[in-house]
């Protein structure tokens, strides 16, 4: 059974938009999250994470912002540029330290 | 900086044949994964090491298999190759007590 869910496929955003990519997860032990970021015939790239100690973290045009009491995460992408257009993926370790990936969100940043 | 390698990147191949799919890293990570992605869906964990001779199959049944001989060194081998192997193959590593996997580019399968 999947654990952590992106239930929108994709996303299309004007380009110095805001892009929010959302996330959910079903495990309440789940205490540490992270966002990839996938090219085509690629693999997947780091890019942001946040313990549940946080509500918030930030770096550069990205934010993560986590709702413990909902099971919920956001991605949030300001301003969006056109080079931001990738497949993302939010993730959790499991108590061994294996990701358990989201299906992932298609991101189209159009100029 | 990480540095994973991935050997091949793309690899077509016919029914029945024997594959390894090649995994480095320079990084002296202990831990590695192979995870498995189809287009359009999540990543699945397929198999993974703690160490040097220390493999363990992951959420996803393969039916491939792995060696851990060396720190740098992930192999993963399907001893005859079928159709529904289609798929990409994706490498990571992370260090001790660290969450954030590294990851491979990736070996795209395709079995005819």
């Amino acid at each position: 059974d999947q654990q952590v869910k992106q239930n929108s496929p994709s996303l299309s955003v004007q380009e110095g938009r805001i892009s929010i990519l959302n996330c959910d997860y079903t495990n309440s032990m789940f205490d540490y999250f992270l966002w990839y970021k996938k090219y085509p015939a690629e693999g997947p790239t780091f890019l942001i994470s946040i313990s549940s100690i946080k509500d918030k973290n930030e770096d550069g045009r990205f934010t993560v912002f986590l709702n413990k009491s909902a099971k919920h995460l956001s991605l949030h992408i300001v301003p969006s540029q056109p080079g931001d257009s990738a497949v993302y993926f939010c993730a959790a370790p499991d108590s061994g330290y294996a990701l358990n990936f989201g299906k992932g969100t298609s991101l189209l940043v159009t100029p | 900086e990480a540095d994973i390698y991935q050997t091949p990147r793309y690899l077509v191949i016919g029914t029945g044949k024997k594959i390894t799919l090649e995994c480095s890293q320079t990084m002296g990570h202990d831990k590695m994964y192979w995870y498995q992605q189809d287009p359009g869906m999540e990543l699945h964990l397929i198999h993974y090491s703690y160490g040097v001779n220390s493999t363990e199959k992951g959420d996803l049944s393969s039916e491939s298999t792995v060696s851990r001989i060396r720190t740098e060194h992930f192999p993963l081998t399907l001893e005859s190759a079928r159709p529904s192997h289609t798929s990409q193959y994706l490498c990571a590593s992370t260090r001790t007590r660290s969450y954030e996997q590294y990851f491979g580019p990736g070996t795209r399968l395709t079995v005819t």
